[in-house]
């Protein structure tokens, strides 16, 4: 089991839907990223928190809304997207925003747009 | 520039068989630390090990080793006596003060499949 925890692990939606996908850590972690994984590809940053605070937008289309709304969630929410939007995200944490900071990652939610 | 390869695309062995991992680097920056991520099948990355810059002490883990040398830009990963558990995606990656402490920049990563 890992201690970042995401969820859902797994989400089908329309392109019209809203949804939220989740994480949680009791690390007590202060920096928090998601990121986006094609099939056979590595990770992708889209986001990083740093105490609460949104640091870094990876050009992030609007459609991928982040949110911190404590130092041991984050969400992702989601509207509107487009059928290549279909991945695995990955959810991480790490002790600080650091370039020595170990990052802890979650399982993943597979998200398919249809 | 920053660049993390991995030039194995995919690697299948025989169980028990020593199995070794490339990785090479690219980096400017004279401040930076490369790790080993693996992913099974179930999606996670699993942290295995952080090196920085300045230790060029190789490091034994059960049996994981790894070997870094800057004279080379390489930090190969070795896994001894593999076992089917093993299997999976190992990335290799790179952060420094270049790429920024936000960006974790990964290779593409390499498929390792333990035969039984």
């Amino acid at each position: 089991d890992t201690e970042v925890t995401q969820t859902p692990k797994h989400l089908v939606m329309g392109m019209t839907n809203k949804k939220s996908l989740k994480c949680e850590q009791h690390m007590g972690h202060r920096a928090m990223y998601w990121y986006k994984q094609k099939a056979k590809k590595p990770p992708e940053l889209m986001f990083v928190y740093s105490y609460e605070k949104l640091s870094i937008n990876e050009s992030v289309p609007s459609r991928f809304s982040p949110e911190c709304p404590n130092s041991s969630l984050l969400n992702l929410h989601l509207h509107a997207l487009q059928p290549e939007d279909s991945a695995l995200y990955l959810c991480a944490s790490s002790q600080r925003q650091g370039i020595n900071q170990p990052q802890h990652f979650g399982d993943g939610t597979r998200l398919s747009i249809l | 520039a920053q660049k993390v390869t991995q030039a194995q695309t995919e690697i299948s062995v025989v169980e028990k068989e020593d199995v070794t991992l490339d990785c090479v680097y690219e980096t400017r920056d004279t401040t930076y630390y490369l790790f080993w991520y693996k992913q099974p099948p179930s999606g996670e990355l699993v942290f295995l090990i952080r090196r920085n810059s300045f230790d060029e002490q190789n490091e034994i883990s059960g049996r994981y080793s790894w070997n870094f040398q800057k004279s080379t830009s390489s930090f190969n990963f070795t896994i001894t006596a593999s076992q089917v558990v093993d299997s999976a995606v190992y990335f290799c990656a790179l952060r420094s003060l270049v790429t920024g402490a936000n960006n974790l920049f990964f290779g593409t990563g390499t498929r390792l499949t333990v035969i039984p």
